[in-house]
């Protein structure tokens, strides 16, 4: 199976900081990686697909990059209602065998 | 507006089958290109995928949980299921369902539709 990590784990930052969370897979995933948000209590939100496609409906500040093994998920300027967890998510696998990162945890400084 | 709601037992006992159910509305759970899956999050931790199902009754398991899982759909009433046997307390945890649209010309899929999750406590 395809294993995901997460760094950090977690981080502190102040609102308008630029954010980076680093995802990466234990074998080539070519783009076929998605980032969600998850707030206490709620359900995961999705974020970025295939790696860089921005969802519908989630503000331009948030970014996706990688292709391969390395993922980032950036955010330009961190504002109050992005603190949450963030967890990466693999869809490479054929049959599907999806796996989601250990999540990072972003909270205010 | 899509909607998804996870309904069962919030109390199971060791030992014993673990029932939820997952009611779709605000759409067809027979449209080609979903699938519907099952994904918990022990309390405190992080998000683990169970398994997923086509409408036709295609089904794809977390090769950790296979064993003890059945995932069925019922596309008269536009709802999907979740069996989990022999549980014990590692079972307890918040369980979502959600959709995983699948885009093919891209070869890639993501989950874009969740419930809202509910608890099942696994104890006597």
């Amino acid at each position: 199976d395809i294993q995901m990590t997460q760094s950090p784990s977690s981080l502190s930052a102040s609102v308008g900081d630029r954010v980076t969370i680093t995802c990466r897979a234990s074998q080539s995933i070519s783009s076929y990686l998605n980032w969600y948000q998850q707030k206490p209590g709620k359900a995961p939100k999705l974020l970025i697909y295939a790696a860089s496609s921005l969802q519908s409906g989630v503000p331009s500040r948030f970014s996706g990059s990688g292709s391969g093994t390395d993922f980032t998920l950036t955010i330009s300027s961190l504002q109050p209602e992005d603190f949450a967890t963030y967890y990466c998510q693999q869809s490479y696998s054929t049959p599907p065998r999806i796996t989601f990162g250990p999540g990072t945890k972003v909270d205010i400084k | 507006q899509l909607q998804l709601q996870e309904s069962g037992p919030g109390l199971v006992k060791p030992s014993e089958t673990l029932s939820l159910t997952c009611t779709v509305s605000g759409g067809s759970i027979s449209s080609s290109s979903y699938y519907w899956g099952w994904i918990r999050q022990p309390p405190g931790k992080g998000l683990e995928w169970i398994g997923s199902i086509y409408y036709s009754g295609s089904t794809y398991y977390n090769p950790s949980l296979k064993s003890r899982v059945t995932i069925s759909v019922d596309t008269s009433k536009n709802q999907f299921s979740l069996k989990l046997s022999s549980v014990t307390a590692a079972d307890t945890a918040v369980y979502y369902c959600a959709r995983r649209f699948v885009v093919v010309v891209a070869a890639t899929s993501y989950f874009d539709y969740w419930g809202q999750g509910t608890l099942v406590t696994v104890s006597s």
